[in-house]
């Protein structure tokens, strides 16, 4: 089955950048995508990227795919507090049953003032 | 407009007992999924319902675990005979599923359950 990797605890100081990389497993997922958890909230869609492409920009938010090391990686630049969050990493692989998305585990970013 | 939501928000139940969980989809979504979340843990797919399909069961960790969906509307997930460890947030998702692959699942706000 697919299995999606994130690691599971990142740290950073207000201002700075996060880095938060995933890898996963189906090189035929056409789109992979960052969902963004919230304490006592649901998961809620943050960005994606299409597979044809490399990079996408969107505000201080920016997704890296390299499709050769099937590596994703979201980077938020200027982390504010209020992005503490849980960050999921998924993919829908082409051959998998139409309309399933396969999370990882989530990474916890904590952002210190 | 309505979001996906979920009932109850918190159940607390002793070992043993049947809990039901309820999803309220939005409406023309039709597809529909139920996670689990342990406490520090990562998403946990159980089952995924898509139209007249058959359900994708693949998730379910054991027979004590079902669910049903009438027609591209409610679902409820029952979990017979709860143990401790079926102690977590249940989250339900909902989302259009068409041909491009792509697919945005929109989430509730989970339900909470606590077995003593």
């Amino acid at each position: 089955g697919e299995d999606v990797e994130q690691s599971l605890f990142l740290s950073v100081r207000e201002g700075d950048s996060s880095v938060i990389n995933c890898t996963y497993t189906d090189s035929s997922s056409t789109y992979l995508y960052w969902y963004k958890q919230e304490p006592g909230a649901g998961l809620q869609l943050l960005t994606y990227i299409f597979s044809n492409m490399d990079m996408k920009q969107d505000q201080r938010l920016t997704v890296l795919l390299n499709k050769k090391d099937k590596h994703l990686s979201l980077r938020i630049a200027d982390t504010q507090t209020g992005d503490s969050a849980i960050y999921f990493c998924a993919e829908s692989p082409r051959g998998s049953t139409l309309g399933r998305l396969y999370f990882g585990r989530g990474t916890q970013l904590t952002v210190w003032p | 407009g309505a979001g996906v939501s979920q009932s109850p928000s918190n159940k607390v139940t002793e070992k043993g007992k049947d809990v039901e969980l309820r999803c309220d989809p939005i409406s023309g979504h039709t597809a529909l999924y139920w996670y689990r979340q342990r406490l520090g843990q990562g998403l946990e797919f159980l089952i995924y319902f898509q139209g007249n399909s058959a359900p994708d069961k693949s998730g379910l960790p054991s027979d004590r675990f079902s669910a049903e969906r009438t027609g591209e509307s409610v679902s409820t997930l029952t979990i017979q005979r709860t143990q401790q460890e079926d102690s977590a947030v249940y989250l339900c998702a909902s989302s259009l599923v068409l041909g491009g692959h792509f697919i945005e699942q929109f989430f509730g706000p989970g339900t909470r359950l606590t077995v003593l």
